[in-house]
C-alpha cells in the first residue's frame, strides 16, 4: 500500500529555511495531489498547501510569501521549503495526500517535528 | 477564511456510551466537511468525508451528518480505542481549515 515518510532536519535556526521531503513508497506521485499540514505542539492543525504532480500549487495565504512546495516525480518525492522561520513555525509537519474530489486527506505520513531554536 | 468551531472542546464518557461532537462553519460549506481522529503522537486518521461518507476500514459505529453550516460526528457506542481527539475540516475553499479539536476522555 502507499506510504508517506517525512525526512529532514529536526532543528532549524531562526531566520533560516526549513526544508522537508516526503517520500512516497508503494505508489507513484504521478496523477495525484500532494500536500503539507502542520501542528504546533499541543495545538490544532494548519493546512500549508498542496501541489499537483504537474507542478501546479495552492498555498495558504497566511504562509504564501514564505512557502514553496515542489515535486520530483522521478524520485517519487515532494518537498516543503519555509523561509525566514521563527519559533512560531515549531510544529510537527505532516505530508499528506488530498483527494481531488472533496479535498479530504486520506493518506498521511507519520509526521516530523521541526523545532526552531538557536 | 472559513472558521470552524467544534463543541464541546472536551468530553468525558464511558465505554458503551453514545457521543456526539458538533462542528459549525462560519459560512455555508455544502457537504465539504471531513472528520479525523488523532491519537497522541500519531497522524490524524480520516473517518468521514463529504459530511457522511464512511472512509474504508472505519467501524460503522462512526457516522456523520449535516449540511450547510452545522455538522455532527456521532460515535454510537464508545470503544476503548475511540478515546482520542477529533477534528473537523472544511474542504469547500482554500485555505482548508480545521476545527480546534474535541478530546474524548475516559470518564
Amino acid at each position: 500500500q502507499v506510504q508517506l515518510q517525512e525526512s529532514g532536519p529536526g532543528l532549524v535556526k531562526p531566520s533560516e529555511t526549513l526544508s522537508l521531503t516526503c517520500t512516497v513508497s508503494g505508489g507513484s506521485t504521478s496523477r495525484y495531489y500532494w500536500g503539507w499540514i502542520r501542528q504546533p505542539p499541543g495545538k490544532g492543525l494548519e493546512w500549508i498547501g498542496y501541489i499537483y504532480y504537474s507542478g501546479n500549487t495552492n498555498y495558504n495565504a497566511s504562509l504564501k510569501s514564505r512557502v514553496t512546495i515542489s515535486v520530483d516525480t522521478s524520485k517519487n518525492q515532494f518537498s516543503l521549503k519555509l523561509t525566514s522561520v521563527t519559533a512560531a513555525d515549531t510544529a510537527v509537519y505532516y505530508c499528506a495526500r488530498p483527494n481531488s474530489g472533496y479535498w479530504y486527506f486520506d493518506l498521511w505520513g507519520r509526521g516530523a517535528l521541526v523545532t526552531v531554536s538557536s | 477564511d472559513i472558521q470552524m468551531t467544534q463543541s464541546p472542546s472536551s468530553l468525558s464518557a464511558s465505554v458503551g456510551d453514545g457521543v456526539t461532537i458538533t462542528c459549525r462553519a462560519s459560512q455555508s460549506i455544502s457537504n465539504y466537511l471531513n472528520w479525523y481522529q488523532q491519537k497522541p503522537g500519531k497522524a490524524p486518521k480520516l473517518l468521514i468525508y463529504a459530511a457522511s461518507s464512511l472512509q474504508g476500514g472505519v467501524p460503522s459505529r462512526f457516522s456523520g451528518s449535516g449540511s450547510g453550516t452545522d455538522f455532527t460526528l456521532t460515535i454510537s457506542s464508545l470503544q476503548p480505542e475511540d478515546f482520542a481527539t477529533y477534528y473537523c475540516q472544511q474542504s469547500y475553499s482554500t485555505p482548508y481549515t480545521f476545527g480546534q479539536g474535541t478530546t474524548v476522555e475516559i470518564e
